[in-house]
């Protein structure tokens, strides 16, 4: 069975701590991605990357960096975190998908973040 | 940017009867999904439409697309209550592997 897995379901941090969200996956997949899900918002695109090193901004980056030195890992940073930033955060993955645009997501449990 | 809208947000019917979710986007597409989520969880894929598709089933689920009116259909026959979640659609646009996420809809199954 294929495999998503974030580290932590639950964390509550305090405004200014830093904060690493960790991701992996066991399926050989490129892209890895982060997103937000606030009610009424849906889901958010922070920050995708489609290979080793290398990331492309989402639509809502701000006051949040990545990092992937690893295929099948992939890290959401909060460098100071803030309390707008309580939110449920969700990662997934996927293989290069079909005719150029994207395909099936694989996502993991999700980590549900409060900054106090 | 939001590029699907589900209507409606919230629905609710009783077991047996069937339920339909309408999601309608702005900007050409490669491809139309549908995701679920039970309360808590992460999302789980149901199912893919590709724009030169125009419906597609799969157990229980018929998923139709239109690309003129930029809109699709998820319809649930014969609901049962263990389909209680929220049911979302995700759209690809060409030359990227990102998906734009709606709003969703909540689904409660009454037994």
């Amino acid at each position: 069975d294929v495999k998503v897995t974030q580290s932590s379901r639950y964390l509550v941090k305090r405004t200014g701590e830093k904060v690493f969200l960790e991701c992996v996956q066991d399926m050989d997949h490129e892209n890895m991605f982060w997103y937000r899900q606030d009610p009424g918002l849906g889901l958010r695109l922070i920050y995708f990357s489609y290979d080793v090193k290398m990331k492309e901004k989402g639509d809502i980056p701000e006051g949040y960096s990545v990092s992937r030195e690893k295929k099948e890992r992939f890290s959401l940073i909060l460098e100071s975190a803030s309390t707008n930033q309580t939110s449920m955060y969700l990662c997934a993955s996927t293989p290069p998908g079909p005719s150029g645009g994207a395909g099936e997501l694989f996502f993991g449990e999700g980590s549900r973040l409060t900054v106090l | 940017s939001q590029q699907g809208e589900e209507d409606p947000q919230a629905l609710s019917i009783q077991e047996g009867e069937n339920a339909t979710m309408n999601c309608s986007y702005k900007t050409s597409i490669n491809n139309l999904q549908w995701y679920r989520q039970n309360s808590g969880r992460g999302l789980v894929h149901l199912i893919l439409i590709r724009s030169n598709e125009r419906e597609k089933h799969s157990g229980r689920l018929r998923v139709t697309l239109d690309t003129s009116k930029k809109s699709s259909s998820l319809l649930i026959t014969a609901s049962r209550a263990a389909d209680t979640a929220s049911y979302f659609c995700a759209t690809a646009t060409y030359n990227t592997d990102k998906l734009i996420f709606g709003t969703g809809t909540r689904l409660q199954v009454f037994p």
